[in-house]
């Protein structure tokens, strides 16, 4: 069965200092992996995603991510944070299915605070 | 991109009664839509899978005749909760993708409240 590892349940960063944020999967084959982020009592919004080629992937809001099979990691990453950046972020693992989609299975996410 | 709305965003109800949430792809056609519930400050949990006109299928756990979903078209999901008991209060999600895609698209969430 596949699953998520999130290890930090928060961080907290001051504005304009890098992030990073671990993930560690495990799926028994190629693995599609995402990021999302959600703001309070919101849904979900894609920040990117992972199939395959290149392994570090360009995402929304100046988000990147590298993955890393032999680590089973698949870290987020951004260079200069912003206070709008402040929201829980989750990392999830599909499998994909044959009528569309991934069943996707979230890690539990990371509370990210920013100071100002 | 593609859009998931959901309706209502905040529903109360009392004890015994039932609750319908609509989960609605505005722009694309919804193959395969997922019902998520996710309790506070926690991850989300995947409830059931369901493909237009055919039954849902439920993750391990979870009550089908309690949680029981509709996708009667392309772009409408149903959840009702029937018989709602306060431990039924939470946050439920749902997500809509269309044939082929890789990626699910989040509508903004309902919050329940079961008194």
């Amino acid at each position: 069965a596949q699953s998520v590892t999130q290890p930090d349940i928060h961080i907290t960063v001051s504005e304009g200092a890098s992030l990073e944020l671990r993930c560690n999967y495990s799926y028994g084959a190629t693995p599609y992996l995402f990021w999302y982020v959600q703001s309070p009592g919101q849904g979900l919004q894609l920040l990117l995603k992972y199939f395959s080629g290149d392994t570090l992937v360009q995402g929304i809001k100046g988000f990147e991510a590298e993955f890393k099979r032999s680590q089973s990691s698949f870290n987020l990453r951004k260079p200069s944070v912003h206070w709008s950046d402040a929201a829980e972020y989750f990392c999830a693992v599909g499998a994909f299915l044959m009528g569309g989609g991934n069943k996707l299975t979230f890690g539990t996410g990371t509370q990210l605070k920013v100071e100002l | 991109g593609a859009v998931v709305s959901q309706h209502p965003s905040r529903v109360i109800c009392k004890s015994g009664t039932s609750v319908k949430i609509e989960c609605r792809s505005l722009d694309f056609q919804a193959t395969t839509m997922f019902w998520y519930r996710q309790f506070p400050k926690q991850s989300l949990m995947l409830m059931a899978t369901s493909n237009e006109g055919s039954k849902a299928t439920y993750e391990q756990g979870v009550e089908k005749d309690k949680f029981l979903i509709n996708h009667a078209s392309l772009t409408l999901s149903t959840l009702t909760v029937t018989s709602a008991h306060p431990e039924d209060s939470s946050f439920y999600i749902c997500s809509a993708t269309g044939g082929g895609w890789y990626e699910q698209y989040f509508g903004p969430g309902t919050r329940l409240t079961v008194t």
